[in-house]
């Protein structure tokens, strides 16, 4: 039974819309993180956070944005929709524990697909 | 380059029957290895996790064992299942800097035959 919700799973919109994908987590943990995963590619950290008004850019350029205002909650934005954003967008948490952030499993969501037309 | 590679990329089995996925990594310094399974249209669970100092884990019918000389993981299925279909995914953590990170495997897309 999931404790991180995405919304919505599935969107398909046109070029130039803007877009926000939203992400809660009901289990109080500090970090939370936003990946992007394509078809039998690996995933790839576009954004991260480490608590409220902590936010911090990923591996993989993204022209997405982030804000972490609420514990709970980390909506991701795309402020004008192109083609390229095609993609599954996967939302996780994890506690703070001890040492690095791999030391604590992350818990996903069920992801959000995306198509731009 | 930190790196995580896997094999084979897509693998069919009939129920009842086993089968062991392999991942190699050339994350250093090595932290921790895990393995995630990721159903259709689910995000990743985490299945199992191992340190440096194990080399063996195992979680009902999946053991995880893992060389960290050689940098070699595998993940053995038993008896399989048709909930076993899936894509597993072997991720590595590092400790080389204060926050450490996560490299990811594409994982390898297994399918169970009735």
């Amino acid at each position: 039974e999931a404790d991180i919700y995405q919304t919505p799973r599935y969107l398909v919109i046109g070029t130039g819309k803007k877009i926000t994908l939203e992400c809660s987590q009901t289990m109080g943990h500090d970090k939370m993180y936003w990946y992007q995963q394509d078809p039998g590619m690996e995933l790839h950290l576009i954004h991260y956070s480490y608590g409220v008004n902590s936010t911090e850019k990923g591996d993989l350029s993204s022209e997405s944005t982030v804000s972490r205002i609420r514990t709970e909650h980390f909506p991701l934005t795309l402020e004008s929709a192109r083609p390229s954003h095609t993609s599954q967008y996967l939302c996780a948490s994890s506690e703070t524990g001890e040492g690095d952030y791999g030391n604590q499993p992350q818990h996903f969501g069920d992801g959000t697909r995306l198509s731009i037309l | 380059k930190n790196q995580v590679e896997q094999s084979p990329q897509s693998l069919i089995i009939l129920e009842g029957k086993n089968c062991t996925l392999q991942c190699n990594y050339t994350v250093s310094p090595f932290s921790n290895l895990r393995w995630y399974k990721q159903d259709t249209g689910r995000g990743p669970v985490s299945l199992t996790i191992m340190t440096f100092s194990e080399n063996t884990k195992s979680n009902g019918r999946y053991t995880a064992t893992l060389d960290a000389d050689t940098k070699q993981s595998s993940l053995h299925i038993t008896a399989s299942q048709l909930s076993d279909s899936a894509s597993y995914i072997c991720v590595v953590s590092d400790r080389g800097s204060t926050l450490g990170r996560l490299y990811f495997g594409r994982g390898t897309q297994l399918t169970v035959w009735p």
